[in-house]
Parts: C-alpha cells; sequence; structure tokens
C-alpha cells in the first residue's frame, strides 16, 4: 500500500522558532510537493521538487525553504515561524513523466499553530 | 486570473444522488481532478478527465466539459460515509495545477 508520512500531526511552535516538517515517501516517486491549506481557499502550492537536489518556488515561497537529499524524503523548513504562518501543511507525492498529469498521493497532514 | 469554482457546502441525504459542480477559467487546459477529503484526513484521487464526456467509476462519475469550462461530480446511491469535502483541481498551460476551495458534502439519514 502506497504512503505518505508526515513527521508530526501536530506542532504548537511560538513566534521566531524554526519549524522542520518532515515527509517521507516509500513509493520511489521522483515528484514531492509541500501544500499548505486553509479554510475557505484552495490548497496552495509552497515549494515541489521533480528530483533529488532540486527544488523550485511555487506559488507562496515566501518565510518558508525545503530540502531534498534523498529521494524518498522531502522536508519544509520554517526558518523564522510567524503567526500568518499557523496552517494545515499537506505533503503529496507523484510519478509522472509530465508534471502534474499523474494522481497526487497526499499526507495526512501536519496541523501547525504559531502562537 | 485563474479561478476555480465550486459551492461551499451542499446537503444530501443518505441514499440520493447529489452533483457537485466545478467551473474553472485557466490559462489552458491540460486536465482535471476531483479528490475526495474526509474531515482531519488525507485528500485521496477519486477521478482524471481530460477529454469532455462522462467517467463512471463505481458510484462516482465524474463530467468534463472543455468549451463550457465546467465539470461535475456525481455521487449515487449516498452513504453516511460519503460526508467529505470535493476538491476540484485543473492542470493549466504551464502544467500548473490550480485548486478550487473545496465543497463540503453533508449527508444526512
Amino acid at each position: 500500500d502506497v504512503k505518505v508520512t508526515q513527521s508530526s500531526r501536530y506542532l504548537v511552535k511560538r513566534t521566531g522558532e524554526k519549524v522542520f516538517l518532515e515527509c517521507v515517501q516509500d513509493m520511489d516517486h521522483e515528484n514531492m510537493f509541500w501544500y499548505r491549506q486553509d479554510p475557505g481557499l484552495g490548497l496552495r502550492l509552497i515549494y515541489f521538487s521533480y528530483d533529488v537536489k532540486m527544488k523550485e518556488k511555487g506559488d507562496i515561497p515566501e518565510g518558508y525553504s525545503v530540502s531534498r537529499e534523498k529521494k524518498e524524503r522531502f522536508s519544509l523548513i520554517l526558518e523564522s515561524a510567524s503567526t500568518n504562518q499557523t496552517s494545515m501543511y499537506l505533503c503529496a507525492s507523484s510519478l509522472s513523466e509530465r508534471e502534474n498529469t499523474g494522481e497526487l498521493f497526499f499526507g495526512e497532514g501536519s496541523r501547525l499553530t504559531v502562537l | 486570473g485563474q479561478n476555480i469554482d465550486q459551492p461551499t457546502e451542499m446537503t444530501a441525504t443518505e441514499g440520493a444522488i447529489v452533483q457537485i459542480n466545478c467551473t474553472y477559467q485557466t490559462s489552458g487546459f491540460n486536465g482535471l481532478f476531483w479528490y475526495q477529503q474526509h474531515a482531519g484526513e488525507a485528500p485521496t484521487f477519486l477521478s482524471y478527465n481530460v477529454l469532455d464526456g462522462l467517467e463512471e467509476k463505481g458510484r462516482f462519475s465524474s463530467f468534463l466539459s472543455r468549451s463550457k469550462g465546467y465539470s461535475y461530480l456525481l455521487l449515487k446511491e449516498l452513504q453516511m460515509k460519503d460526508s467529505a469535502s470535493y476538491l476540484c483541481a485543473v492542470i493549466d498551460s504551464n502544467y500548473q495545477l490550480i485548486w478550487g476551495a473545496g465543497t463540503k458534502l453533508i449527508i444526512k439519514p
């Protein structure tokens, strides 16, 4: 059974703290994505990666960075958390030769609260 | 700008049929997805349409009209477990995924 695992389901952090969100997939997928999900809005793409060591900015990369040192792992980093980064963060992966035409497999999400 | 419109919330009765609409205005079109997301869980893939017409998969069907910028998800023989949010997403000409805000479907007995 395919699986995308996010390290933390719930986190509470203070403003200015550094936050790491880890995501691991066991499907040997090339493509990995980080989204945030907020009420009343569609999923918004933060960063994505189509290969190891490769990263591309999505629609809302400000305040975030990512790391993809291994194919199966894609980490999202908040260098200095702010209250407007309180959100649900979803990691996803896909296997597709053409970007984004493949089915996305999502993790269960990490709900981050920044106080 | 690019836009995906879905109703925010719908209510239907167990055993009935419900149609969830999605209209889109995007720069180009390379396919449309429907995902289901139960509260507190990961979205899961339901369907992918790239050509006009109806695709049936069990109790769920998805329809696409590219000329009208319109899709719908049809759920038949509704069950309580179908209570979830349904997300519509379109692939634009740059192969970027544009997401709708989702439709929360409430099933009543």
